[in-house]
């Protein structure tokens, strides 16, 4: 199946520990992107990673930290996790560069449900 | 600026005409679009439109640009009980960063 993909589903974790969400997408996409939907669904962008160069990193705390080992890959780790980390991560990716840009817009993986405890 | 605003909130009945309307803010938005987020899903690209649009058909589903007013619309024809999920628009400005800005979404509720 041509996806994005984001492992796990649900993390629930204490304060203070240190966890990774991946994200893989076979769809040959050049670009990737975190976002954060809090309890109101309002979504937000982290990071973004075009050809694995970091492009867009919004103000997140540096407790977050992307790596993108490769252009199918955008890995996300969080270090001391707070309360306020709890909310949906979705990894997402599109073509933007040369004749693949047609406006298509984001793929989005189905998310991952973080919940710090 | 970049601010998309959205209602929080649409009830419709089955089989009638839903509505859902956005305002964006940056004029130089590239393309504009609509997805659908279904309970404990991510979000689906429905449709979108380039900003030398103004109407774009698709099935079920008429999206209306205004740009002068900044204002966009997605109608869905003979709503669906599976229709039922949160709307966000997005713009996507014209900079070199590719990010979308996401509107808060609208929960469309459609009862039987």
């Amino acid at each position: 199946d041509t996806a994005v993909s984001q492992t796990p589903k649900y993390l629930v974790t204490q304060m203070g520990n240190d966890k990774s969400i991946k994200c893989e997408q076979n769809l040959g996409h050049d670009t990737m992107y975190w976002y954060k939907q809090d309890s109101k669904k309002f979504l937000k962008i982290m990071f973004s990673y075009n050809n694995k160069e970091l492009i867009i990193n919004e103000t997140v705390p540096n407790r977050f930290s992307p790596k993108s080992p490769d252009k199918a890959h955008l890995n996300l780790h969080i270090n001391s996790l707070e309360l306020g980390d709890s909310a949906v991560y979705f990894c997402a990716s599109s073509q933007v560069a040369g004749q693949g840009d047609v406006g298509y817009g984001y793929t989005f993986g189905s998310g991952t449900r973080l919940t710090v405890v | 600026g970049e601010d998309v605003e959205q209602s929080l909130f649409l009830s419709v009945r089955e089989g009638d005409s839903s509505v859902i309307n956005c305002t964006y803010t940056d004029s130089s938005s590239t393309y504009l679009y609509w997805y659908k987020q279904e309970p404990g899903a991510g979000l689906q690209l429905l449709t979108y439109i380039f900003s030398n649009m103004d109407m774009k058909q698709d099935q079920r589903l008429t999206v209306l640009l205004n740009k002068k007013d900044k204002h966009l619309s997605l109608r869905i024809a003979d709503t669906q009980t599976g229709d039922s999920a949160i709307y966000f628009c997005a713009e996507r400005p014209m900079d070199s960063s590719y990010k979308l800005i996401f509107g808060s979404g609208t929960r469309l509720l459609v009862r039987p």
